[in-house]
């Protein structure tokens, strides 16, 4: 079956450490994202890639890092730096049509709680 | 700057119709999603309208006004598992490069 998995679904890490979360697609897309959801606010984006060994800051990168070695893997590290990193977090991919119709299909999301 | 709105919360009863509102103003704009997200769960796509006008796709439908920076979507025979939140995001194209601007949901509940 293809589709976006994300590991672990629950984390839980102790303030100042950096953790890293993982985002695996077999649909053949070019394009992956990652976001970041608080309660009461939209997706907002964090990082983006367009293609392998490429990749963008979105609106909110501060405290964020990314990868993006193999087309199938876009993982995400929120470093010490992050302020308030407990979110819920989801990461999508799409064809990477420029300028079209490019639908992001998204993973099931990892809640991370920082204590 | 790029802005999305959506009302926060709605109410509506089973086997009734509803209308969910979004509003926007962005540049390069290409066309406007409408996603459906349970509590804890991945948003799941719904539709994409790029051309103005409705399109119906089963019970949901889907409307866009380019001119007037203006979409709803439209849930018909509402059931149970309707209750969800529906976010509506603006699809811009700058720089080469494909962006999604979210609103910050509509959280629908649907009662008997």
């Amino acid at each position: 079956d293809g589709g976006i998995t994300q590991s672990p679904k629950y984390l839980f890490r102790k303030e100042g450490q950096n953790v890293t979360l993982s985002c695996e697609q077999n649909l053949n897309h070019d394009a992956m994202y990652w976001y970041r959801q608080d309660p009461g606010q939209g997706l907002r984006l964090i990082y983006y890639s367009q293609i392998v060994n490429d990749f963008q800051k979105g609106d909110i990168a501060e405290g964020y890092s990314v990868s993006r070695e193999k087309k199938e893997s876009f993982p995400l590290t929120v470093t010490s730096a992050q302020k308030n990193p407990t979110a819920f977090y989801l990461c999508a991919s799409s064809v990477g049509t420029s300028g079209y119709t490019d639908t992001q299909y998204f993973g099931p999301g990892t809640r991370l709680t920082v204590l | 700057g790029q802005n999305i709105d959506q009302p926060t919360e709605m109410t509506a009863t089973e086997g009734a119709i509803v209308q969910i509102n979004c509003t926007y103003q962005t540049s390069g704009f290409n066309g406007l999603f409408w996603y459906q997200q349970h509590a804890g769960e991945a948003p799941t796509f719904l539709s994409y309208n790029v051309l103005d006008g409705l399109e119906e796709k089963g019970r949901f439908s889907s409307f866009l006004s380019r001119s007037k920076g203006y979409s709803y979507l439209l849930l018909k025979e509402l059931q149970m598992k309707d209750s969800a939140s529906y976010l509506c995001a603006a699809h811009l194209f700058s720089g080469g490069y494909n962006k999604l601007i979210f609103g910050a949901g509509t959280r629908l509940a649907v009662h008997p």
